[in-house]
């Protein structure tokens, strides 16, 4: 079965310093991993897909298949990136597994 | 405008009531579904649809049962509440050849 880890349930940074949000999956096949988030009063949405391999509001997430992770990155960040992040990926059943979350929190 | 909708967003509800949580969408998709999302939990997938007359479980057992009759819409029932089904459900549809899946705002059901 398809498992999402997210070893982060709270992150804090302060404004203008790196984030990392670490996400871990296991799937033997070849699965499509999405970043989710959710603002506050907001719906659930998507941030970034690993195949269209972009950079949404300046995150950025790259699949390492070796280590089976796909950590969402943004190299300075900013009080707006205050959400709740969903890590997910989808395997043969085509259907989404989510992480269970990281509340991350931008400090001014 | 293509969106996703649900209804109600909120909903307090006595216990052994019949309840009906709507979910349509305008995004000309076919595949859509229902997670149930405890706060600041991850989201377990109850029920899914690849299309018209075609409902399945999820992995989450969930005593709801769902219908799709039109492609847009794709209500949740749940025929007699209780305080345990207390949560937030979360309506999401995709379209052919993607796993992308679009989310509504959600209905907060609260049973007393």
């Amino acid at each position: 079965a398809q498992r999402v880890t997210q070893p982060e349930k709270l992150l804090s940074v302060f404004k203008g310093a790196p984030v990392e949000l670490k996400c871990n999956y296991s799937y033997s096949g070849s699965p499509e991993l999405f970043w989710y988030v959710q603002y506050s009063r907001q719906r659930l949405q998507l941030l970034l897909r690993h195949i269209s391999r972009e950079s949404i509001k300046g995150f950025t997430a790259d699949l390492n298949k070796g280590e089976t992770s796909f950590h969402l990155k943004k190299p300075f960040a900013q009080e707006e990136d205050s959400a709740m992040y969903y890590c997910a990926t989808s395997g043969s059943a085509r259907q989404l597994t989510f992480g269970s979350g990281t509340q991350l929190t931008v400090l001014p | 405008e293509a969106d996703i909708y649900q209804t109600p967003r909120y909903l307090v509800i006595g216990t052994g009531k019949k309840i009906t949580l709507e979910c349509s969408q305008t995004m000309g998709h076919d595949k859509m579904y229902w997670y149930q999302q405890d706060p600041g939990m991850e989201l377990h997938l109850i029920h899914y649809s690849y299309g018209v007359n075609s409902t399945e479980k999820g992995d989450l057992s969930s005593e709801s049962t769902v219908s799709r009759i039109r492609t847009e819409h794709f209500p949740l029932t749940l025929e007699s509440a209780r305080p345990s089904h207390t949560s937030q459900y979360l309506c999401a549809s995709s379209g052919q050849g993607t796993d992308t899946q679009y989310f509504g705002p959600g209905t907060r059901l609260t049973v007393l």
